[in-house]
């Protein structure tokens, strides 16, 4: 099983509201990713957990917090969003040092 | 740093036929990991076909295989028989295979492929 689910799967939010992003594997992965899209565009890496522990955050704004409670579970908090945030947002999972990153459907996330 | 590129923005295919995919990419890496990613209209990122350098032999998935030239540093997808399933963004990726789980993937700028019925 490589399956990888995210919730919700769209959201609206204004920007003083506070909400968050889940993202559940069981496939036993130890790293866990979460992208940014834009349409058309590939996606970009903003945070990496491994065995928990953040390890990579590429220059993210501190409005995105993430959060790793367990090794199944990875969420990513919002609070005071601007509109070019407006993405979809993947969290991905892999094997602790293997190769392949497997993706969840992602959050279409819509700031007003 | 690596570099992926996809330099074809667009292409068309009509049902039943074959259409390649081209990507090239840059690396002073020996060892390395290549893929394939589909993301079909639903957004879900699919993983198509994965290759590693090390491995001389093209990989094949059903009708999905590559074209692995180590040398060139040319990775292309040949997709047979195309479906109307197969319509998409295809992103092409690359990952060092010495960096654990800090296993950042540089994607291509992708490819929107269109299926003709």
């Amino acid at each position: 099983d490589t399956e990888v689910t995210q919730t919700p799967k769209h959201l609206v939010m204004g920007m003083t509201n506070k909400k968050s992003l889940k993202c559940e594997q069981h496939m036993g992965h130890r790293a866990m990713y979460w992208y940014k899209q834009k349409a058309k565009k590939p996606p970009e890496l903003m945070f990496v957990y491994s065995y928990e522990k953040l390890s990579i955050n590429e220059s993210v704004p501190s409005r995105f917090s993430p959060e790793c409670p367990n090794s199944s579970l990875l969420n990513l908090h919002l609070h005071a969003l601007q509109p070019e945030d407006s993405a979809l947002y993947l969290c991905a999972s892999g094997p602790f040092g293997g190769e392949t990153q497997y993706f969840g459907p992602g959050t279409r996330l819509l700031v007003l | 740093a690596q570099t992926v590129t996809q330099s074809q923005p667009e292409m068309s295919v009509q049902e039943a036929e074959t259409v390649t995919l081209s990507c090239t990419y840059d690396t002073s890496e020996s060892d390395y990991y290549l893929f394939w990613y589909k993301q079909p209209p639903s957004r879900q990122m699919i993983l198509v076909i994965r290759q590693e350098a090390y491995k001389q032999q093209n990989a094949t998935e059903n009708r999905f295989s590559v074209n692995f030239q180590k040398a060139a540093k040319s990775f292309s997808l040949k997709i047979s028989d195309s479906q109307l399933g197969d319509a998409a963004m295809y992103f092409c990726a690359y990952r060092e295979a010495e960096t654990g789980a800090n296993s950042k993937l540089t994607f291509g700028k992708g490819i929107t492929l269109s299926v003709r019925p």
